[in-house]
C-alpha cells in the first residue's frame, strides 16, 4: 500500500492562529480524505479533498474554518483556521488508490491549542 | 441509535487466547466492511477488507460478515501482547463514505 506522510506530527498552537497540515503520498491516489479524531474516540470525516476543485465538506465542517487544497494526485493540505481549544484533536489523512480499494491512513497530526 | 454499534471495552484476555471482536449495524445497504487496528499515537492500519458476505482469513486474523444478521466479527487466534491496540470496524455502501464503530480497546496480558 502507499506510504503516507503527514507533517507536522504534532504541534502546540496559540488560540486564534492557523496551522497547515500536509499529507504527502509516495504514489498517485484517486481519492484523499481528511478526518478528525478526538482522544479515545472514533473518526469523523471532515472533507474529501478533490484534485483541481473545491473540497467536499461533511455536515458541521466549513471551508472558512478548514480550507483544503489538493494540487495534484499525491499531495493535500488541511488548514485549521482561527484555532480554539475545541480544535485540539488528531487530524488524519487517508487515501484510496483505485476503484473498490480500501482507505489507508497516515499517522496523523496531534494538535493542541492553548 | 447509532448506525454501527461496537463495544468500546476494554477487553482483556490472556496471551494465546482466541479473541472475538464484533460490530452490529442497522443499514442493510452496507456492502464494504473493514477492520482497522490502531496503536497509541499511530493512524488506523487496515487489517481486513471484505466485500459483501462471507469469511476472509489472513494469518491469525479471520473476518466474518453476516449480512442477514447485520453482524461482523474479527477473530484473532493465538493472541500476542503485540495485538494490544484499539480495533475499529468501518463499513459503507461505497468504499468512500465510511461509517465507523466506536473502537474496542483490546489488552492481551502476558
Amino acid at each position: 500500500s502507499a506510504v503516507i506522510s503527514q507533517k507536522p506530527s504534532r504541534d502546540i498552537c496559540q488560540r486564534g492562529t492557523s496551522l497547515t497540515i500536509q499529507c504527502q503520498v509516495d504514489s498517485q491516489v484517486t481519492m484523499m480524505f481528511w478526518y478528525r479524531q478526538q482522544p479515545g474516540q472514533s473518526l469523523t470525516l471532515i472533507a474529501t479533498a478533490n484534485q483541481g476543485s473545491e473540497a467536499t465538506y461533511e455536515s458541521g465542517f466549513v471551508i472558512d474554518k478548514f480550507p483544503i487544497s489538493r494540487p495534484n494526485l499525491t499531495f493535500s493540505t488541511l488548514t485549521v483556521s482561527n484555532m480554539s481549544p475545541e480544535d485540539s484533536s488528531i487530524y488524519l489523512c487517508s487515501v484510496v488508490q483505485g476503484n473498490n480499494q480500501p482507505q489507508h491512513f497516515g499517522d496523523g497530526t496531534r494538535l493542541s491549542i492553548l | 441509535q447509532k448506525e454501527v454499534e461496537q463495544d468500546p471495552g476494554p477487553l482483556s484476555v490472556p496471551e494465546g487466547a482466541i479473541v472475538s471482536l464484533n460490530c452490529t449495524y442497522s443499514n442493510s445497504a452496507f456492502q464494504y466492511f473493514m477492520w482497522y487496528r490502531q496503536y497509541s499515537r499511530k493512524g488506523p492500519e487496515l487489517l481486513m477488507y471484505t466485500y459483501s458476505s462471507g469469511n476472509k482469513e489472513d494469518g491469525r486474523f479471520t473476518a466474518q460478515v453476516d449480512k442477514s444478521s447485520k453482524y461482523i466479527s474479527l477473530f484473532i487466534r493465538d493472541s500476542q501482547p503485540s495485538d494490544s491496540a484499539t480495533y475499529l470496524c468501518a463499513m459503507s455502501r461505497s468504499n468512500y463514505q465510511l461509517i465507523w464503530g466506536a473502537g474496542t480497546k483490546l489488552i492481551i496480558k502476558p
